[in-house]
């Protein structure tokens, strides 16, 4: 079975311009997690999906960041524009909607914003 | 507030000893305790996980972690370490509403010496 895919692996870009990531989740899961890890630090829930609607975005900086899920599939997560404090792994996840928990994670794009 | 603590920040083991990975948490109740595990470059990884029953708990790779309510911790365990445990190790909480969300510690590094 596939897992999660995330791209790209790695971007650089300076501050103020804006990027963007792709997740594709594992073929039946309705639930997709985009989490933040900033080095040194555990991962932290950015939004959470199910389907194509939005379940939790309550730690989303809203003015900068957006995710849009539009065929309940893949999924993308935007910076505009990014500041340096943005440089972190952004991580993907997905799960089946009976199984919350059960969360398979992608290898994470790493974000260096200079 | 939900919270969980990993007091060590990094670890190092030779090779063959034992291992214990110390865990806390704060919740209003019993959560959903989680560890995973974080390899170079990899997503993270499911160990074992803690829903209700059994305080003593049995994952992959050789790991068991026991949760102790009066200690609110969730210590994660393995008899003698291999070279290949080397990694980063992050203990998690999910609320028993069942939503998904984790929150998770700021990780353990985990260096295992020849």
């Amino acid at each position: 079975e596939a897992g999660v895919a995330q791209s790209p692996r790695y971007k650089i870009i300076e501050k103020r311009q804006s990027v963007a990531f792709w997740c594709n989740p594992i073929s039946g899961h309705a639930t997709l997690y985009w989490y933040q890890q900033i080095l040194g630090q555990g991962p932290k829930l950015l939004i959470q999906f199910q389907n194509n609607g939005v379940v939790d975005d309550s730690q989303l900086p809203k003015d900068r960041f957006s995710a849009e899920r539009l065929k309940g599939v893949d999924s993308t997560l935007k910076i505009q524009p990014a500041k340096l404090e943005d440089s972190a792994v952004y991580l993907c996840a997905s799960s089946l909607v009976a199984d919350p928990y059960g969360q398979y994670f992608g290898p994470g794009t790493r974000l260096t914003v200079t | 507030a939900q919270s969980v603590t990993q007091p060590d920040i990094h670890i190092t083991v030779s090779e063959g000893a034992s291992l214990e990975l110390r865990c806390n948490y704060s919740y209003g109740a019993t959560p959903y305790l989680f560890w995973y595990v974080q390899s170079p470059g990899q997503g993270l990884q499911l160990l074992l996980k803690y829903f209700s029953g059994d305080t003593l708990v049995q994952g992959i790779k050789g790991f068991e972690a026991e949760f102790k309510r009066s200690q609110s911790s969730f210590n994660l365990r393995k008899p003698s370490v291999h070279w290949s445990d080397a990694a980063e190790y992050f203990c998690a909480v999910g609320g028993t509403s069942n939503t998904g969300k984790l929150i998770f510690g700021q990780g353990t590094t985990l260096q295992v010496k020849p």
